[in-house]
C-alpha cells in the first residue's frame, strides 16, 4: 500500500476550521484516501474517504489534489470533542488498513 | 455508521491463562474482521485478517499458535490469547468490513488487557 506522510501534531482554535494536511505522493490509481480518528483509548472512528472527487458529510470534507498525491481533511468547525489523532491511509481493494503514525489534534477553547 | 460491538472492554488475567475476546457485527454483514494491537503512545499494529469460514491471515510477526483467530459467523469474530504473559498487555482492537469495494471498515471499541 502506499505510504502517507502526515504532521505529527497541530493545534486548532475551537470553532475554526482545522485542516490537516496528507502528502500520499506514491498512490496508485486503484487506492482510496480513507481518514480516521481515534479519540484516547477507542477504537478509530470513521470519518470520510475517496478515490479522486472531493467529499463531504456530516462530519467533515476531503480535498484531494487532481494529481491525488496529497489531500487534506477539513472540520469545518473544530469544537473540543475533536481533539484525537487523525489517521490519513491510503487503501487497496484487500480492504486492509494500516496505520500510520497520524496527527494528534489539539482544539483550544 | 455501522456498530461493531467487542467484548470485554477491559479484562485483567494472570500469566499463563488465556483470554478470549468477541467481536460482533450488529448491524452488517461482515465478510472480513481483522485485529489490531496497540501499544501506549503506538499507532494500531494489523495483527491478522479473518475471512469468514477460512483460517485466519496472520501479518509477519504474529504468532498464530499464540493468537488464535475464529471467524465462525458472519457477524462474529473471536481472538483468543493464549498463556498470556506480561508483554501480551495491550489494547485490542477489531474492525469489521462488508468487503465491498469502496465501502469503509469499523472499529469496535477496543479490549484492555493487563496480564498480571
Amino acid at each position: 500500500d502506499a505510504k502517507t506522510t502526515q504532521p505529527t501534531s497541530m493545534d486548532c482554535a475551537e470553532g475554526r476550521a482545522a485542516n490537516l494536511p496528507c502528502n500520499h505522493s506514491t498512490i496508485s490509481g486503484n487506492e482510496y484516501v480513507y481518514w480516521y480518528r481515534q479519540i484516547h483509548s477507542q477504537g478509530p472512528q470513521y470519518i470520510i474517504h475517496g478515490l479522486k472527487n472531493n467529499e463531504t458529510n456530516e462530519m467533515a470534507s476531503l480535498i484531494i489534489t487532481e494529481d491525488r498525491k496529497s489531500s487534506t481533511l477539513i472540520l469545518p468547525h473544530a469544537t473540543l470533542r475533536d481533539t484525537a489523532v487523525y489517521y490519513c491511509i491510503v487503501r487497496v481493494d484487500d480492504y486492509k488498513l494500516s496505520f500510520g503514525a497520524g496527527t494528534t489534534v489539539t482544539v483550544r477553547a | 455508521g455501522a456498530v461493531v460491538s467487542q467484548h470485554p472492554s477491559r479484562v485483567i488475567c494472570k500469566s499463563g491463562t488465556s483470554v478470549k475476546i468477541e467481536c460482533r457485527s450488529l448491524d452488517f454483514q461482515a465478510t472480513t474482521m481483522f485485529w489490531y494491537r496497540q501499544f501506549p503512545k503506538q499507532s494500531l499494529m494489523l495483527m491478522a485478517t479473518s475471512n469468514e469460514g477460512s483460517k485466519a491471515t496472520y501479518e509477519q510477526g504474529v504468532e498464530k499458535d499464540k493468537f488464535l483467530i475464529n471467524h465462525a459467523s458472519l457477524t462474529l469474530s473471536t481472538l483468543t490469547v493464549t498463556s498470556a504473559h506480561p508483554e501480551d498487555s495491550s489494547f485490542y482492537i477489531c474492525s469489521a468490513s462488508m468487503g465491498r469495494v469502496n465501502t469503509e471498515a469499523f472499529f469496535g471499541q477496543g479490549t484492555r488487557l493487563t496480564v498480571v
